[in-house]
Formats: structure tokens, sequence, C-alpha cells
């Protein structure tokens, strides 16, 4: 049972290239999110997928953009990217929406990003 | 503004003795509470939490006491293992609204063996 799955592992970009991030879970939940986590901070959500079809946005989405390919897969692209957007993300996914009920997040490995 | 704080970036105890994380938060909306445990190259993995109905929590080692009126949660980890070693993240969310999750920054527990 893989879970919550990320490709890449690592990725250097330069300024103004694009990439997208990839994200797959197996656990047939309904939620998916994406964080970044800088150095001195917590987790901060840049957008989320509360169910197959619909995408939101989060504490920091600017820079970003999402899709919510079908149930298992979310993706998070970066079309421009910028110094300020090197950081670890972690995808996440939850059966209910941000653990509603005591529902819990299960979260990714990561992906280190760094913009030159 | 910083609504959930974990004030100590990190601590050092001795293994077989008691680890104690501390968490503060402002919002007194939050009405669920969870702690995180993440090691390095990993994502966090989700280790206990508490409703606000509750004062505290138990699993195994792993205890979350909440003091709603202090806005104060802290987790004991009884007796501390080298493999406890990690950083440990607070989160909390609200039940009204979109009960969004708001991490505090981590504390980095090391557990001298």
């Amino acid at each position: 049972n893989a879970g919550v799955t990320q490709t890449p592992k690592f990725q250097v970009l330069k300024t103004g290239q694009s990439m997208t991030l990839q994200c797959a879970q197996d656990m047939n939940h309904n939620s998916m999110y994406w964080y970044r986590q800088d150095p001195g901070m917590g987790l901060r959500l840049i957008y989320y997928s509360a169910s197959e079809g619909t995408t939101d946005k989060g504490e920091v989405p600017n820079g970003y953009n999402v899709s919510r390919l079908n149930k298992r897969e979310f993706s998070l692209r970066l079309e421009s990217a910028a110094p300020s957007q090197t950081s670890v993300y972690f995808c996440a996914s939850s059966e209910t929406v941000f653990g509603a009920a005591g529902d819990t997040q299960y979260f990714g490995p990561g992906t280190r990003l760094t913009v030159l | 503004d910083q609504q959930v704080k974990q004030n100590s970036p990190s601590l050092s105890v001795q293994e077989g003795r008691i680890s104690i994380l501390n968490c503060d938060y402002t919002n007194s909306m939050f009405d669920y509470f969870l702690w995180y445990k993440k090691y390095p190259a990993e994502g966090p993995t989700f280790l206990i939490s508490i409703s606000s109905i509750k004062d505290k929590n138990e699993d195994g080692r792993f205890t979350v006491f909440l003091n709603k009126s202090a806005k104060h949660l802290s987790l004991h980890i009884v007796p501390s293992q080298p493999g406890d070693s990690a950083v440990y993240f607070c989160a909390a969310s609200a039940a009204s609204g979109t009960y969004k999750y708001i991490f505090g920054t981590g504390t980095r527990l090391k557990v001298l063996a």
C-alpha cells in the first residue's frame, strides 16, 4: 500500500521556468491538499480539493495552479517559478475534507524545490 | 499573525525520561487539535489528536493534554526513546467554517541515548 506518492523528489528550476508537481493517493480518499513548508514556519496550505472536480485556494495560492485530474491525482503547477517558491512541497489526502469529525490527513514524502 | 505557536524550536531529553512539547493557540474557535511527527526526508505522520470536549487523550506512550482556558496543549512522551527523535508539529482546526488546519512551526526533539 503506497499511500500518498509525490514526484519528483527533488527539482532545481531557473527563475521563470515552469513545472508540475505530481501527487497520487491509493486510499480512495475524497480530499487532497498541497502544502509548502519553509524554515521557521509551519506547513501552509496552498490549494485543496474537497472532492473530485473541485478546487479551492488555501492560505498562500499566489503563483500556483492546481488540477484535480481524477479522484487519485492532484497536481500543482508553477507557471513561472520565482526564488520565493523555493520550499518543500507536501501533498496530503484525507477521507473527509480537512479531517472533519476526527479524520486525519496522510502526507506524501515531499518534493524539495529550489528556484535559482 | 501566527495562530498556532510552538515557542520551543528544539528540545533534548535523555532516553527514558519524559518529553513535553508545548503548543499555544490564539483562536478560541479551534476545537480539534492534532500532533504530527516528521522524520527527515519524509512527510508528517499523524500521531495523536484531541477534541475540545476532552482535556486528555492517551495512546500508549503518548498523551496530549488540552487546557482550553489557557489555549494551550502539550504532548507528553513517556518514556522517551531515541526513535522519537523527530520534528513534532501541532495543528488546530475549527468545526465552524472550513476546518482548515493551521500548523505550528514545529519542535525538533532529540532523545539522547
